[in-house]
């Protein structure tokens, strides 16, 4: 069975730099959601989608922003990379109806140095 | 707002020994339930859920939690466990469905389960 997809696995950035992770949600599903889990930290939910507007948002930083596009997939992009935003990052995806649970992807493993 | 507490950091067991991961959510409104599994390096994997019916809830490889609303509590459990089982366990809690949307999953801070020989 087709799951979510996140692209990179591996990213490496340095300081200041920009980053840009990808999410292809399993098919059918419309509802997009990112984490952030920091390194010996639980899942930390930054933003969510639905219908390619933002329907939740959690502790992202300002100099992150996400969108959905047209083919549901999506994208975070990160600005002004600190050192402390190494961690790594999760995508899930739901359907709307009926929204029983969230699966997730394997997750973008981002390093800044 | 929700908040999940999971007590054990961590928990050493020996193998075919019982277990029980303990997991309190605070919430002022009914809730889903879940417990996802993270092994090493890995993404999240959901293990079982409680949406409504029956409290004790069962995964396909001999895990169980029920949902004790009276203790606000999801504990997990597996009366033998194995090896394979070592990993990081997470319970997480959700709001029910609502119009317009999915809703985020708030996560307790994890128990590393040791399984040792």
């Amino acid at each position: 069975a087709a799951g979510v997809i996140q692209s990179p696995r591996h990213l490496i950035k340095e300081k200041r730099e920009t980053a840009t992770l990808k999410c292809y949600p399993i098919p059918r599903h419309d509802t997009v959601y990112w984490y952030q889990q920091g390194p010996g930290q639980d899942p930390q939910f930054l933003i969510s989608f639905y219908e390619k507007m933002q329907s939740d948002k959690g502790s992202i930083p300002d100099r992150f922003s996400a969108q959905q596009f047209s083919d549901y997939h999506s994208e975070l992009n990160m600005s002004s990379l600190e050192l402390g935003d190494s961690a790594l990052y999760f995508c899930a995806s739901s359907i709307r109806t009926p929204n029983t649970e969230a699966f997730f992807g394997q997750g973008t493993r981002l390093t800044v140095v | 707002a929700q908040s999940v507490t999971q007590l054990d950091s961590q928990v050493p067991v020996f193998e075919e020994a019982p277990v029980e991961l303990r997991c309190n959510y605070s919430s002022s409104v009914s809730v889903y339930l879940f417990w996802y599994v993270q092994y090493p390096n890995q993404g999240l994997q959901l293990l079982l859920k409680y949406l409504s019916g029956s409290t004790l809830v069962e995964s396909i490889n001999g895990f169980e939690a029920e949902f004790n609303k009276s203790q606000t509590s999801f504990h997990l459990r597996k009366p033998s466990v194995h090896i394979s089982d070592t990993a990081e366990y997470f319970c997480a809690v959700s709001d029910p469905p609502i119009t317009g949307g999915g809703n985020k999953l708030t996560f307790g801070t994890g128990t590393q389960l040791k399984v040792e020989l």
